[in-house]
Parts: structure tokens; sequence; C-alpha cells
């Protein structure tokens, strides 16, 4: 099946820094989206992107949908406490409505 | 509105113990989804229902787990006997009908001594 690599696996960041993580996959995929967990909750769905080379923003957050199609990128701009936690990316193949996840970065913010 | 409603948030049992988690969908969402998150293997999907429907249970680990959806505003997922290996945190999600955007409940947090 497919798999999604993501990386980097964790960060340790210091409080206005900027963030990015990346997600590839061997498989070329229709759909990506980028979640993020809390601690002791639920992923929440922060993005969603669904055309190659499509650059979306929601705050300090922007994801890009990279031009080959088998590759996402989320980047965080002046982190703060709160941005701490396990980011997800996840994928979508044409005619499927069922994610692949990644196994997640977690993100640490020292203030 | 309601986002997705689990219980209990959380369970510990002993080994040898039915363990039953509860799953309350958004309401509209035609497709709901059990996942089993662990350090070691991240997110795992169980089974997924549309319509009430399961689709797909390959992702069960083994006989000793069932899900049932009795309505579209209802799933649980029962593990019996349960065992130590089963502790994780479960997750519900739903979503609309292909489009693939998953919204969680907040979890189902599992020991099992």
């Amino acid at each position: 099946g497919q798999q999604l690599n993501q990386s980097p696996q964790s960060m340790f960041i210091q409080e206005g820094e900027d963030v990015s993580m990346n997600c590839t996959s061997s498989s070329i995929f229709n759909t990506w989206l980028w979640y993020k967990q809390d601690p002791g909750e639920g992923p929440v769905l922060l993005i969603a992107l669904y055309k190659a080379g499509e650059l979306t923003s929601n705050g300090r957050l922007t994801a890009q949908f990279g031009i080959t199609r088998k590759d996402s990128f989320l980047n965080i701009s002046a982190s703060i406490p709160s941005d701490v936690g396990i980011y997800f990316c996840a994928g979508l193949t044409g005619g499927s409505y069922i994610p692949t996840f990644g196994r997640g970065t977690s993100l640490i913010v020292h203030p | 509105d309601a986002g997705v409603i689990q219980s209990p948030r959380h369970e510990v049992t002993e080994m040898g113990q039915e363990v039953t988690l509860r799953c309350k969908p958004i309401s509209g969402h035609n497709s709901l989804f059990w996942y089993r998150q662990t350090m070691m293997r991240g997110l795992e999907l169980l089974i997924y229902f549309n319509n009430n429907v399961p689709i797909d249970d390959s992702g069960m680990p083994e006989d000793r787990f069932s899900a049932k959806m009795p309505n579209a505003s209802f799933s649980t997922l029962k593990i019996q006997p349960s065992e130590p290996r089963d502790s994780a945190v479960y997750f519900c999600a739903s979503s609309q009908y292909n489009t693939g955007e998953l919204f969680f409940g907040e979890g189902s947090r599992l020991t099992v001594l």
C-alpha cells in the first residue's frame, strides 16, 4: 500500500522561530491534508490542498501541494508555545476517500 | 455544532474483560472510521463504514475486535477479551462521503492491565 514519509520526526525550537516540515511518497496523491493533534486530543484538520502547486495559508500556517504530486510541505511562521503538538500529513489518491496518514512530526516550542 | 463524540474518554480494565467504546458521528456525515493510535504504529485504520455498512475491516487486528454501526448516529468498537497489547488511544472519525476530510473525536484512552 501507499506510504507517507514524514520528516522530521520531531523538532525542538525556540518561540519565534519558523518551522518547516514535509511529507513525501512514492505514490501520486490528488489531495493532501495537514492535521494537528494537541496533547490528549484528536487530530484537527488545518489545511486541505487539492491541486498540484497549490499554496494555501491558515493564519501563520502555509502548506503547499508539491508539483510532482508526491509531496507536500507545511510551514509555521513565528512559532508560539500553543503550536506544540503532533502534525500529521495525509494523502488521498484518485477515487479514494480513505486518507493515508504519515507518522507525524512532533513539535516542541520552548518559550 | 457538536463534533464527533466518543465515550468513555478513559478506560482502565483488566486482561480478559470486555471493552466497549462508543462513538456518535457528526450529523449528516456518511462515513465513519475507527483508528487506533500507539507510539509504535502511529495511526492505524481499523475499520470504516459507509452509510452504516462496514466496507473494509482488514485493519481489525483479530477476531477479538468487532465493530457495529446500527444507525447513522451511533457506532461501537468492542474488544472481547481484552489483552494488555490492546492498550492504545482509539479514535472515531467521520466525514461526508467522498471528501476524505476526517473529523476526529477526542479519543478513548484504553489501558488493559
